[in-house]
């Protein structure tokens, strides 16, 4: 089993509605959780970080976290067309540090 | 505040030849990491610096890769001999000391490498 797994997509959501990126991990022992934007042929920003379970709004952003069912996610409202890119979920367990795939998403106007 | 410095950009080899890469991380982070990102796949770590020391190279092909950090600041990853499958993205990011916890990571540009 991965430590960290996403659903590879790719996801196509029209502009203004809202993307659902879902990441689960395998450690109970994970203390940070991280979502990174990928465009392509760029390298990794870090748009999101949450440690806690429940909900972290940033702007059109939101985190959410559930450490009972290893699972958090990444909600992006009114989706626009600069949103289309790759979203890596990041799991801090430990001295480790492991991205999961990615889910590639598609905004489309 | 500068970014993550990486060169070159792009690297193109003969297999059984030898690469190396630089990177230069933000002013102040003592944690440096390098990483490799296949297309398609997600970063994965090779090695991990906290200031000139090696904290985790347990993902490293130790037998072709290798790399220092001199002074605790600069960096260099060499591939030597390079086959095709090390045909990646190379990436560099750095971390305040102990803050990949709470701070994630800033990455540099990356270099990428094709292996012919």
């Amino acid at each position: 089993q991965k430590e960290v797994e996403q659903n590879s997509g790719p996801l196509s959501v029209p502009e203004g509605a809202i993307a659902s990126l879902n990441c689960t991990y395998s450690d109970r022992g994970s203390q940070s959780f991280f979502w990174y934007r990928q465009y392509s042929g760029k390298s990794p920003e870090l748009i999101m970080s949450i440690y806690s379970n429940g909900d972290k709004e940033d702007g059109r952003f939101t985190a959410q976290l559930n450490k009972a069912s290893q699972y958090v996610s990444l909600l992006i409202r009114d989706s626009q067309p600069s949103d289309s890119a790759t979203y890596l979920c990041a799991v801090n367990t430990g001295n480790q540090f492991y991205f999961g795939t990615g889910t590639s998403l598609t905004v489309i106007p | 505040e500068a970014g993550v410095a990486q060169s070159p950009r792009y690297k193109i080899i003969e297999k059984r030849q030898s690469v190396a890469f630089w990177c230069n991380p933000i002013s102040g982070h003592a944690t440096l990491y390098w990483y490799q990102q296949i297309l398609g796949q997600g970063p994965k770590l090779l090695i991990q610096f906290q200031n000139n020391g090696v904290v985790d190279d347990s993902q490293l092909p130790k037998d072709r890769f290798s790399a220092e950090r001199l002074k605790g600041v600069d960096s260099t990853l060499k591939i030597q001999p390079a086959k095709l499958e090390d045909s990646a993205v190379y990436l560099c990011a750095s971390s305040q000391s102990g803050g990949f916890l709470n701070y994630g990571y800033t990455f540099g540009s990356g270099t990428r490498l094709t292996v012919v």
